[in-house]
């Protein structure tokens, strides 16, 4: 069966950085696009990025674009996000999640259980 | 303010059948026929019920179906059931350059 655990979330002060991991197994990882969605506390689902199966193509939301960076790989059958300038509307759990088709669709099949990242000082 | 609108809440007895729509533009759900939906309860991680618009992928219970009608897209559940009650969010393809994009969400609550 299809997994996906993310790890790597905290409680960073404003300006640092974080990398999460999300490690993904019961399918070809490297056959698929991947996504990193976040849920502030209490609000609604943001997408965040999206990453081609080959790591070919990176897509990015106007809030983070220049201060994340989405990549993979598939050798290990892991999807990262780096964090850098991290701000307190950063606050958020931090889902990962397994683009139906081979293409962005935008169509999410799997999600991990989430990691909770926290920015304050 | 999301991208997609949809009503912050909606309610119903056991057995009845509720609507929830998703509204956009041709440049999203009006242009693609890949609109999703998915269900969320407190504490867990959201749930692929619809893609493309109408399919269910499997294990979701034939009382979850979508639909689409110009630019809005709507999801019905019928015979509620106590455990459909979560919140509920919309997604779709879109051209823009926003990529991807979700509804605000709608709390259901069965009564």
């Amino acid at each position: 069966q299809v997994q996906l655990v993310e790890s790597g979330g905290g409680v960073v002060q404003p300006g640092g950085s974080l990398r999460l991991s999300c490690a993904a197994s019961g399918f070809t990882f490297s056959s698929y696009g991947m996504h990193w969605v976040r849920q502030a506390p209490g609000k609604g689902l943001e997408w965040v990025a999206f990453i081609r199966y080959d790591g070919s193509n990176k897509y990015y939301a106007d809030s983070v674009k220049g201060r994340f960076t989405i990549s993979r790989d598939n050798s290990k059958n892991t999807l990262y996000l780096q964090m850098n300038s991290l701000r307190a509307e950063d606050t958020a759990v931090y889902y990962c999640a397994k683009e139906k088709s081979i293409r962005f669709l935008g169509e999410f099949d799997y999600w991990g259980q989430g990691t909770l990242v926290t920015v304050s000082s | 303010q999301s991208a997609l609108t949809q009503p912050a809440s909606v309610s119903g007895s056991p057995g009845q059948s509720i609507t929830i729509s998703c509204t956009g533009t041709s440049s999203d759900v009006g242009g693609y026929n890949y609109v999703s939906w998915y269900q969320q309860h407190p504490g867990k991680a959201p749930k692929l019920m619809i893609y493309e618009v109408s399919n269910r992928p499997s294990g979701v219970s034939n009382r979850f179906s979508g639909s689409k009608s110009g630019n809005t897209a709507s999801l019905t559940i019928s015979g509620l059931q106590a455990e459909d009650e979560a919140d509920y969010y919309c997604s779709s393809y879109t051209s823009s350059s926003t990529r991807g994009v979700f509804g605000g969400g709608t709390k259901l609550t069965v009564l």
